[in-house]
């Protein structure tokens, strides 16, 4: 049974650029959520999507955006960075059912801006 | 708002020895959901246990046992005979029942560091 994956694992970028960030749910998966998570802080909620729609935002500028796509998978896009979007990003699924279900995490994408 | 404290920053122990990470959350609903995670050096995040508000029985996996109590809003996690392999910074966290989406809340870790 195929966990959380993401891609990909690290990644430089320069002041200014975009990233995009991948991830792929667990497997029987349908909701996706990512996190933002500085060093030495507990992650940070940055958005969550279903049905491929963004259900809830986090506190984070309209620079973060993300999409899914019909197969659940999920982007997250992060424009014209600054040195303080480096940080480990997480990705988590579920399953919505109506209750509150488990996040189960990827191993993360590390992002350092420079 | 909701809020998750773990006021201890870094815990030192030998192995074997037991040690408790402490968890207190503060909300104002009545119904949610607390986990806690492990996330070793590698950086995932891995699920170990959730417990909802109605549910107060404490629990025990193995090493681990986890204390709920409400009347102190807290969740605190011990792990019995500690071993090395525990190492790993350990995060509470909590979720409101909104209905619709459902965002973690965590806390700012707890980094445990076993040695032999």
């Amino acid at each position: 049974d195929a966990g959380v994956t993401q891609s990909p694992t690290h990644l430089i970028k320069t002041r200014g650029q975009q990233v995009t960030l991948r991830c792929s749910p667990k497997s029987g998966h349908d909701t996706v959520s990512w996190y933002q998570q500085a060093l030495g802080q507990g992650p940070q909620f940055i958005f969550q999507y279903y049905e491929e729609e963004e259900r809830q935002r986090g506190n984070f500028p309209d620079r973060f955006s993300g999409h899914q796509y019909p197969n659940y998978s999920s982007e997250l896009n992060v424009n014209a960075l600054l040195l303080g979007d480096s940080a480990l990003y997480l990705c988590a699924s579920s399953l919505s059912l109506g209750v509150v279900e488990t996040q189960y995490f990827g191993p993360g994408t590390r992002l350092l801006v420079l | 708002a909701q809020k998750v404290t773990q006021a201890q920053t870094e815990i030192s122990v030998v192995e074997k020895e037991d040690v408790t990470l402490d968890c207190v959350y503060e909300t104002r609903d009545t119904t949610y959901y607390l986990f806690w995670y492990k996330q070793p050096p590698s950086g995932e995040l891995v699920f170990l246990i959730r417990r909802n508000s109605f549910d107060e029985q404490n629990e025990i996996s193995g090493r681990y046992s986890w204390n709920f109590q409400k009347s102190t809003s807290s969740f605190n996690f011990t792990i019995t005979a500690s071993q090395v392999v525990d190492s790993a910074v350990y995060f509470c966290a909590l979720i409101l029942n909104t209905g619709t989406a459902s965002k973690l809340t965590f806390g700012t870790g707890t980094r445990l560091q076993v040695t032999l």
